[in-house]
């Protein structure tokens, strides 16, 4: 069971470039979402989605776009990067409600030069 | 003022030693979780509590509602348990993943 799955790992940007950053999960989870973390901050929402076809910001969605034309996949668009955007992203999935466990991608490490 | 804070930001434990990392929040919440982030980066979901304790194993978890806290304790410490320790509180009525997270304790067990 592959759980979530995020790709890639690593990546270095040019300032302007854009980017996917890939999220995959095979639980079937209704809700999806993608943070970020600098260091000395908590994690940070920036979009979520509770089902296919249904995503909403977060507290930074400046500079991200999202999609969710499946249960399974909920991509991370990087439009123009910018060095602020130099940061550790990681995909959750859930099955929504506060009881239920939240499970993590192991996280993307995001330069952008 | 930071809605979930933790106390304290770094804490260095010799191997075997009784550990507790605290959680304190401000606003009102529906569920806490504490999370495990290891030097890796993977985050794992410890517990998720909504009152009273839960035990897994060696860890602890409890919550007051009333006091808006919430604590994490490790029994018998050992190296492995070396990782960021995050407190996440769940807003009422919010049924997603719109968690707000505090900025992590990072724990290191000396053998």
């Amino acid at each position: 069971n592959a759980g979530v799955t995020q790709t890639p790992k690593f990546q270095v940007l040019k300032t302007g470039q854009s980017m996917t950053l890939q999220c995959a999960q095979d639980m079937n989870h209704e809700y999806m979402s993608w943070y970020r973390q600098d260091p000395g901050m908590g994690l940070r929402l920036i979009h979520y989605s509770v089902g296919a076809g249904i995503t909403d910001q977060g507290e930074v969605p400046n500079g991200y776009n999202v999609s969710r034309s499946t249960t399974e996949d909920f991509p991370l668009r990087l439009l123009s990067a910018a060095p602020s955007q130099t940061s550790v992203y990681f995909c959750a999935s859930s099955w929504g409600g506060r009881g239920n466990t939240i499970y993590f991608g192991e996280g993307s490490w995001l330069t952008v030069v | 003022k930071n809605e979930v804070e933790q106390s304290p930001q770094n804490l260095t434990a010799q191997e075997g030693e009784f550990i507790t990392i605290n959680c304190s929040y401000s606003v009102g919440i529906s569920a806490l979780h504490w999370l495990q982030q290891h030097p890796g980066g993977g985050i794992v979901s410890l517990f998720m509590l909504s009152s009273g304790k839960k035990k897994h194993g060696r860890l602890i978890a409890t919550i007051n509602i009333q006091e808006k806290h919430s604590s994490l304790h490790i029994t018998a410490s050992h190296p492995r348990d070396s990782a960021v320790y995050i407190c996440a509180v769940l807003s009422p009525g919010n049924y997603g993943q719109n968690f707000v997270f505090g900025p992590g304790t990072r724990l290191s067990v000396l053998p």
